[in-house]
C-alpha cells in the first residue's frame, strides 16, 4: 500500500454514460497525476495538478474528460459520454514536488465500457 | 523526451541475479535515469534512480555506463514476487521540463521457480 487510494477499483458502464473516479493522494503531496493504461502498454500521462491548479493536460485528454482537485487534496476524473475506447486502467499518482519527485501510484480504477 | 529501449521480456530463475538492460543513446546531461516496476494488477512502484554513478538501495542496484547511453537494473536475488514489468524512464530536471513520467512498454520479467 503506497498511501494513494482510488475509488472505485472497478467500474462497468454502458456506452454514453458518465463516470467519475476519485483519487486520494498521500496527504503532504502537492502534486497529483492522472495516467491511463491500456492492456500491454505502459501508462500514458493525462494531466497533473500542483495543489489545486491544473498545470498540464495531454492531447489524450479530450473534451469529454475533465479533472479537478478543488482543495488541493483529493482529485476527481470525470469522463462524459463514455466510448468503448475509454476502457482502460486509470491510475493516479502523487509526489512531493521536490527533488527527484518519486511518484507514488494508487492501485488504479479499471473501467470497462460496454 | 529522450527515448529508452528495453527488451520486451526476460526470464530468470528464482534466487539468481537478474540484469535488466536499458538503452538511452539520446540521453541529455540533465536526464536522470529512473526505474519503476509494475506488479500484476497494481500501479507502478518506484525502484531506483541515478544520474551518473552506480546506485544501490534495498530493492536493487543501478549500474550506469560511463557514457550514460545505457544502464542496467540489477536484482541481486530474484524472487517470485519480483515478477513484474520493469520500466526504464528518463526524467529531465532542466527548468521547464515536463513533470510527468513517460513510460515505454517495459520489460516483462518472468521468474521461474
Amino acid at each position: 500500500d503506497t498511501g494513494v487510494s482510488q475509488d472505485p477499483r472497478h467500474k462497468i458502464t454502458k456506452r454514453g454514460q458518465n463516470v467519475t473516479f476519485r483519487c486520494d493522494p498521500i496527504s503532504e503531496h502537492n502534486r497529483l497525476y492522472w495516467y491511463r493504461q491500456t492492456l500491454g502498454q505502459g501508462p500514458e500521462f493525462l494531466t497533473y495538478f500542483q495543489n489545486e491548479a491544473q498545470l498540464e493536460k495531454s492531447r489524450l485528454l479530450s473534451d469529454r474528460f475533465s479533472a479537478e482537485r478543488p482543495k488541493g487534496s483529493f482529485s476527481t476524473l470525470e469522463i462524459q459520454r463514455t466510448e468503448q475506447g475509454d476502457s482502460a486502467m486509470y491510475l493516479c499518482a502523487s509526489s512531493q514536488g521536490t527533488g527527484q519527485e518519486t511518484q507514488y501510484f494508487g492501485p488504479g480504477t479499471r473501467l470497462l465500457v460496454l | 523526451d529522450a527515448k529508452t529501449t528495453q527488451p520486451n521480456s526476460m526470464e530468470s530463475n528464482e534466487e539468481e541475479p537478474v540484469h535488466l538492460p536499458c538503452n538511452h543513446s539520446t540521453i541529455s546531461g540533465t536526464d536522470y535515469i529512473h526505474w519503476y516496476r509494475q506488479l500484476p494488477s497494481q500501479g507502478p512502484e518506484y525502484v531506483i534512480h541515478g544520474l551518473t554513478s552506480n546506485v544501490n538501495n534495498r530493492m536493487a542496484s543501478l549500474a550506469i555506463a560511463e557514457d550514460r547511453k545505457s544502464s542496467t537494473l540489477i536484482l541481486h536475488r530474484a524472487t517470485l514476487r519480483d515478477a513484474a514489468v520493469y520500466y526504464c524512464i528518463l526524467r529531465d530536471v532542466a527548468p521547464g521540463s515536463a513533470r510527468q513520467l513517460t513510460f515505454g512498454s517495459g520489460t516483462q520479467l518472468t521468474v521461474l521457480p
